[in-house]
């Protein structure tokens, strides 16, 4: 079955530091890959997605390249803010028929002053 | 704002009890999905639906139960609860439930079984 590999943090960084989270994934086909976050309190919100190899999703200074060789999906980010404290979810959605979404574990980030 | 609205935002219940948790996608949506969020298992899957009907399956359990009704709110019933049903529950809704579509996600109901 498809499965999603995070690392779990927490990570703990300073503000302005660069940000590397770790995602590879198992999937049969070629599927449709996001990052969502998840601010204190609130729901998941998409944060950037890539539908086909080499594709670039980005968004709010963050990254992620879809690597079909290395099955990965980083997410990167050039100098994080306090208010991107939150929780980043790794998830593919199969290609083939409808959508069911699979998700990491999720990493929590924080971000210090 | 996600526009996907669920509640009740909290719920507290005990053991073998029964509960209903709603939700109502953004306006225009006709796919709803179910996930529940919990400490050791993570964000896990349960059901998707698409104008009323059932489309996909995933870690669902058989004392669980969810619908889509005509005007596409859709309900998840949880019954015989136990004290590891504790979790957050969250909605999410995509135009038409294709692979590509971003979900959007409502607040989550918090279910605290006693």
């Amino acid at each position: 079955g498809n499965s999603v590999t995070q690392m779990e943090g927490p990570v703990t960084l300073s503000e302005e530091a660069f940000l590397t989270i770790n995602c590879t994934y198992t999937a049969t086909g070629y599927p449709s890959l996001f990052w969502y976050v998840q601010y204190p309190g609130e729901g998941l919100q998409l944060l950037l997605k890539a539908t086909k190899a080499d594709d670039k999703g980005s968004n709010k200074g963050f990254e992620a390249t879809y690597r079909k060789e290395t099955t990965s999906f980083h997410l990167e980010k050039g100098s994080v803010q306090v208010s991107d404290s939150a929780v980043y979810f790794c998830a593919l959605s199969d290609r083939g028929g409808y959508q069911k979404v699979t998700f990491g574990i999720g990493t929590k980030l924080q971000v210090i002053p | 704002d996600s526009g996907v609205t669920q509640t009740p935002k909290h719920l507290i219940t005990a053991t073998g009890q029964r509960v209903t948790l709603r939700c109502s996608p953004r306006s225009g949506d006709l796919s709803v999905y179910w996930y529940q969020q919990s400490l050791d298992q993570g964000l896990q899957f349960l059901i998707q639906y698409y104008n009323g009907e059932e489309r996909a399956k995933g870690n669902i359990l058989e004392r669980f139960s969810a619908q889509q009704f005509p005007d596409l709110h859709s309900e998840l019933n949880l019954s015989s609860l136990e004290l590891g049903d504790s979790a957050l529950y969250f909605c999410a809704s995509s135009l038409s439930g294709g692979n590509q579509e971003t979900q959007y996600f409502g607040p989550g109901t918090r279910l605290l079984v006693l």
